[in-house]
């Protein structure tokens, strides 16, 4: 059971370049979310998805695009990145109701667009 | 939105000293409020949660507290070690009634226990 896996861990992107973060969890987890990590900012919602197939946007969702083919994946794109996405991302899971154990995180990627 | 506030921002203790960290909450629909902590480097990971049918939770060292008349909520740590250095974000959100589940954090608080 290896939880919530993502990858890369560390990138360096340029300017205008695009890139998919990938998110897969093995715990049957309906519920999967896309967050971003900024210095003293707490985590904001970019995405999340309900369910295979079922996405919705957070509180900042521009310049972002996902989906959700399997239960199990949850990959995040960045379309021609700028610098305002380096960044701290996590993607994290949970069971429906939430009524167990909280969010799940997973390690974390660090992105840098230069 | 849900909209939660949370200070002090920064946080020195002594070790063996006890910290407190509030947040405040702006929907009253919320009903599901977890602390977690985020060493450096790491990723967050839960330590305690509250339901708004109950105003306090204790674990071992750890207590959160709820008031939902004024819609703010507070971890409490006694004791403090070293270890419990790290980052806290408390956070708000609806359970059930085909809630999405969504957290909303607050900006966290560096806690830094001074040996």
């Amino acid at each position: 059971n290896a939880g919530v896996t993502q990858t890369p861990k560390f990138r360096i992107l340029k300017i205008g370049q695009s890139m998919t973060l990938q998110c897969a969890q093995d715990m049957n987890h309906n519920y999967m979310y896309w967050y971003r990590q900024d210095p003293g900012m707490g985590l904001k919602l970019i995405y999340y998805s309900v369910g295979a197939g079922i996405t919705d946007k957070g509180e900042v969702p521009n310049g972002y695009n996902v989906s959700r083919s399997t239960t199990e994946d949850f990959p995040l794109r960045l379309e021609l990145a700028a610098p305002s996405q380096t960044s701290v991302y996590f993607c994290a899971s949970s069971y429906t109701s939430g009524a167990r154990n909280g969010y799940t995180f997973g390690s974390g990627t660090r992105l840098t667009v230069v | 939105g849900e909209n939660v506030e949370q200070h002090p921002s920064t946080l020195s203790v002594q070790e063996g000293d006890s910290a407190v960290i509030k947040c405040t909450y702006s929907d009253s629909a919320s009903n599901y409020f977890p602390w977690y902590k985020q060493e450096l480097g790491k990723r967050p990971q839960l330590i305690i949660d509250i339901r708004s049918n109950v105003g306090e939770k204790k674990d071992q060292r750890i207590a959160v507290t709820l008031n939902k008349t004024a819609k703010h909520f507070s971890l409490h740590i006694t004791e403090t070690q070293p270890e419990d250095s790290a980052v806290y974000f408390c956070a708000a959100s609806m359970l059930g009634g085909g809630s999405n589940y969504k957290l909303t954090f607050g900006k966290g608080t560096l806690l830094t226990v001074n040996p």
